[in-house]
């Protein structure tokens, strides 16, 4: 079975202040895909980022970034500088082959200018 | 393209009565998602298509819900008979899929705007 946490519920920070959101899994597959969503207070859930198993390649986009380690089965994703728009719930997900994703808690990120 | 596009975005109704929830998801995608989200439970998926056909439905709570996809372009969630505590947002998503490798686009799911159910 596939499981997300994301053990912080909600972060509080100043706007241009960094922040970085946690994302630990579990699944037993060897081909997986990792995402993250946010859900702006609109309730629309938005793509953000996605990361394949078989790339630990971390980038940057713009003010987001993230770092996938398979060692400790994470998937972190951190806003630079970040600004009042950001304040949402921010959702970690995993997803098999079939396409089958399996969404972490969610972290509400309240950013306050 | 307008989007994965629900209706009604949102329904009160009264415990006992039949619900059914619209999906018309983005042309060309070849999987479609229900999703539940409430408070307590957090996002759940209740049952997905590829190509119209059900694959997993292993999240349908019980059978007072049913989904259906008779074309590639629109998909139900009926809930017969209703009970309170269904209430919950379900959104509907779609998605495609691109194959395996490092340039591979698995799976990204684009979310409609969700139908916001109370039942009472």
């Amino acid at each position: 079975a596939q499981k997300v946490t994301q053990a912080q519920t909600e972060i509080s920070v100043v706007e241009k202040e960094d922040v970085t959101l946690d994302c630990v899994y579990e699944t037993r597959d060897t081909t997986y895909y990792l995402f993250w969503y946010k859900q702006p207070p609109s309730g629309e859930l938005v793509f953000l980022i996605r990361r394949n198993s078989f790339d630990e390649q971390n980038e940057i986009s713009g003010r987001y970034s993230w770092n996938f380690q398979k060692s400790t089965s994470s998937f972190n994703f951190t806003i630079t500088a970040s600004q009042v728009v950001d304040s949402a719930v921010y959702f970690c997900a995993l997803s098999d082959k079939a396409g089958k994703s399996t969404f972490g808690d969610g972290t509400t990120l309240t950013v306050k200018p | 393209d307008a989007g994965v596009i629900q209706s009604p975005r949102h329904e009160v109704t009264e415990m006992g009565q039949e619900v059914t929830l619209r999906c018309k998801p983005i042309s060309g995608h070849d999987y479609l998602f229900w999703y539940r989200q409430t408070m307590m439970r957090g996002l759940e998926l209740l049952i997905y298509f590829n190509n119209n056909v059900p694959i997993d439905d292993s999240g349908m709570p019980e059978d007072r819900f049913s989904a259906k996809m008779p074309n590639a372009s629109f998909s139900t969630l009926k809930i017969q008979p209703s009970e309170p505590r269904d209430s919950a947002v379900y959104f509907c998503a779609s998605s495609f899929w691109t194959g395996y490798g490092p340039l591979s686009g698995a799976n990204v799911l684009t979310f409609g705007a969700g139908s916001r159910l109370t039942v009472l």
